[in-house]
């Protein structure tokens, strides 16, 4: 079965701290993968996705996320965090099969 | 244009009472998927709905649980004879055909707390 592990619940950070946010999943065949966040009092949002092609991937805000095939991973970074960027973030994995499989959060809080 | 809309926002019952709960899709967006995010967890696939198509009701927790939807519109989400455990916040998303199958948009969720 596939699943997604989140490495961390919890992270705060200052403003302008660079921000990694860990992903793994399990999953053997060709995956699509996705970050979605959540800011307080909103619904999931799309951040960014991961279908095919370059490793890279560049979203919203000025996120990216980098896909390592090798490591199972695709960890969200950004350079320079905002306040704005409090939110929680999900990591989500669409393997063989119609669902996506989502990992358990990350709960992000920036101090101003 | 619109998104994806739920109702009701909230919903507090009592155990043992029945619940429904309703998702409106994106216009145009052939699959509706049905989730629930019990709290401090990631969202745990119900139900897949997409066209006329027989549903994946594989995510579904037991058979108090059902759902239909017609055609491509509005779906409902049931729950017989409501348990604590059932508390939480039950999401729809709906997606596009096409290359932006993938893509799946979400509403803002139905709070359901059972007392």
């Amino acid at each position: 079965a596939q699943s997604v592990s989140q490495h961390n619940h919890h992270v705060i950070l200052s403003e302008a701290a660079s921000l990694e946010l860990g992903c793994n999943y399990s999953y053997g065949g060709t995956v699509n993968l996705f970050w979605y966040v959540q800011y307080p009092g909103q619904h999931l949002q799309l951040l960014l996705k991961y279908f095919s092609g370059d490793p890279l991937v560049k979203g919203i805000k000025g996120f990216e996320a980098e896909f390592i095939k090798s490591k199972f991973s695709f960890n969200l970074r950004k350079p320079s965090v905002q306040w704005s960027d409090t939110a929680e973030y999900f990591c989500a994995v669409k393997g063989g099969g119609n669902k996506l499989v989502f990992g358990a959060g990350t709960i992000l809080r920036v101090k101003s | 244009g619109a998104g994806v809309s739920q109702s009701p926002s909230n919903k507090v019952t009592e155990k043992g009472k029945d619940v429904e709960l309703r998702c409106d899709p994106i216009s145009g967006h052939t699959a509706l998927y049905w989730y629930r995010q019990r709290l401090g967890q990631g969202l745990e696939f119900l139900i897949y709905f997409q066209g006329n198509s027989a549903p994946d009701k594989s995510g579904l927790p037991s058979d108090r649980f059902s759902a239909e939807r017609t055609g491509e519109s509005v779906s409902t989400l049931t729950i017989q004879r409501t348990q604590q455990e059932d508390s939480a916040v039950y999401l729809c998303a709906s997606s596009p055909s096409g290359v932006l199958a993938e893509t799946q948009y979400f509403g803002p969720g139905t709070r359901l707390l059972v007392l």
